[in-house]
């Protein structure tokens, strides 16, 4: 499988903590971008951050790149219930025309 | 801005029966996707379109077929339906190549049982 894995794949925190998730992938990449999901609707972009990038911000959240170890964090800060949700990497792998998902960590933010 | 909309919305099939789901998107943009998303297995390209009148296989395309007649739309077939095709389908767009540095622009799903 191409697709990526993120870890964990279920995530509860108080409201207020950080949240962190994680996201591994095979290949060689060009960008790898955020997504969020809530439940039963379509996934909103998040953030990307091209391979030749390290780390980057978006309000509350920051996402770090390792492409020696070909992986990827999101830390969402001061996190609230209205972050609920799934959140999924996916990969813009060289060579694709495509992106390629992970299997999603399911957030749950308790108020 | 509607952005994409796609229809049915929800649809319960028996095995071996046909039928099409819509995506519409109203941004312009030149590429357009179809996903399927089921239980522990994230999102797989089913089949995309680089622009109009273009169609191309993604990971998953067997039992599909799609077309994209006018820019704006990009439909989805199923030609004989079977239950391993029960999932919740979406389809997304962006005005780049997916990952060159344009985000995918999805919408809400079409959830599709096949009996």
């Amino acid at each position: 499988s191409q697709q990526g894995e993120e870890d964990p794949q279920a995530l509860s925190i108080q409201e207020g903590e950080n949240a962190t998730m994680n996201c591994s992938y095979k290949t060689s990449i060009n960008n790898l971008q955020w997504y969020r999901q809530n439940s039963g609707r379509g996934l909103v972009h998040l953030i990307l951050i091209r391979s030749n990038e390290r780390e980057k911000h978006s309000g509350r959240l920051r996402v770090t790149l390792d492409t020696s170890k070909k992986s990827s964090s999101l830390l969402i800060t001061a996190s609230r219930a209205a972050d609920t949700a799934s959140y999924f990497c996916a990969t813009d792998q060289t060579g694709a025309n495509n992106l390629f998902f992970g299997t999603g960590t399911r957030l749950t933010v308790i108020p | 801005n509607a952005g994409v909309t796609q229809t049915p919305k929800f649809r319960v099939l028996k095995t071996g029966q046909s039928m099409t789901l819509l995506c519409a998107q109203d941004m312009n943009h030149e590429y357009m996707y179809w996903y399927r998303q089921d239980p522990g297995m994230g999102l797989r390209l089913i089949h995309y379109s680089v622009g109009e009148g273009t169609t191309a296989k993604g990971e998953v395309p067997d039992g599909y077929n799609v077309s994209r007649l006018k820019k704006q739309n990009f439909l989805l077939g199923l030609e004989s339906a079977a239950p391993s095709q029960t999932s919740v389908y979406f389809c997304a767009s962006s005005y780049w190549a997916s990952g060159s540095s344009g985000e995918l622009f999805f919408g809400e799903g079409s959830r599709l049982t096949v009996l």
